[in-house]
């Protein structure tokens, strides 16, 4: 059983479109997080929720959207797609707020064109 | 504000041992982890320190001084299977219970015959 999923796991669009991005985890955590890596393998945090609550935004372009139905599944929309938002997003998930261990989702490459 | 530093990359010989350093300057440190991530994977998680001190697990050790901001990844025996990026990670307390992960850019390793 894969343990935190996301989908698609490659996406590639023109520049302007929207997308969105899957997240779901079958840990019983309670946060769930987003994270860019970019080509330089810098990997950034960019927003987290708990029990569907967002707890963590880091100053990302409002272009991108986290929504999570419950504490199973983290989606992000992103509008107006930018060749710059090219990146592997990962997803991940935690037990609780308090620096538990993060377990990472496979990635969604995203190539905008 | 928050600084990790790591080497960029290393080369190392099967069979032998690697030290991988990582420094740190945050506000709040709560914990430092270790997570390996091989090309076009997700990043796992390998250790965890909060202590100073030395946890070891398998051919995997982690060194911790809070004091001096500094921790070390030591690899034994190298496989091949070793070659990958090393993230270190740095736990930031927050307001509240919410901690933040933040990301080293990671140290390139190259296990050679």
């Amino acid at each position: 059983d894969t343990a935190v999923s996301q989908t698609p796991k490659y996406l590639v669009t023109q520049m302007g479109n929207d997308k969105s991005i899957k997240c779901e985890q079958n840990l019983g955590h309670d946060t769930m997080y987003w994270y860019k890596q970019d080509s330089k393998k810098f990997l950034k945090i960019m927003f987290s929720y708990n029990n569907k609550e967002l707890i963590i935004n880091e100053t990302v372009p409002n272009r991108f959207s986290p929504k999570s139905p419950d504490k199973a599944h983290l989606n992000l929309h992103i509008n107006s797609l930018e060749l710059g938002d090219s990146a592997v997003y990962f997803c991940a998930s935690s037990q609780g707020t308090g620096g538990e261990t993060q377990y990472f989702g496979p990635g969604t490459r995203l190539l905008v064109l | 504000g928050q600084n990790i530093d790591q080497p960029t990359e290393m080369t190392a010989t099967e069979g032998a041992i690697v030290q991988i350093n990582c420094t740190y300057q945050t506000s709040g440190f709560n914990g430092l982890f270790w997570y390996q991530q091989h090309a076009g994977e997700a990043p796992t998680f390998l250790s965890y320190n909060v202590l100073d001190g030395l946890e070891e697990k398998g051919r995997f050790s982690s060194f911790l001084s809070r004091s001096k901001g500094y921790s070390y990844l030591l690899l034994k025996e190298l496989q091949m299977k070793d070659s990958a990026s090393y993230l270190c990670a740095v736990i930031r307390a927050r307001g509240g219970a919410t901690n933040k992960l933040i990301f080293g850019t990671g140290t390139l390793l190259a296990v050679q015959p």
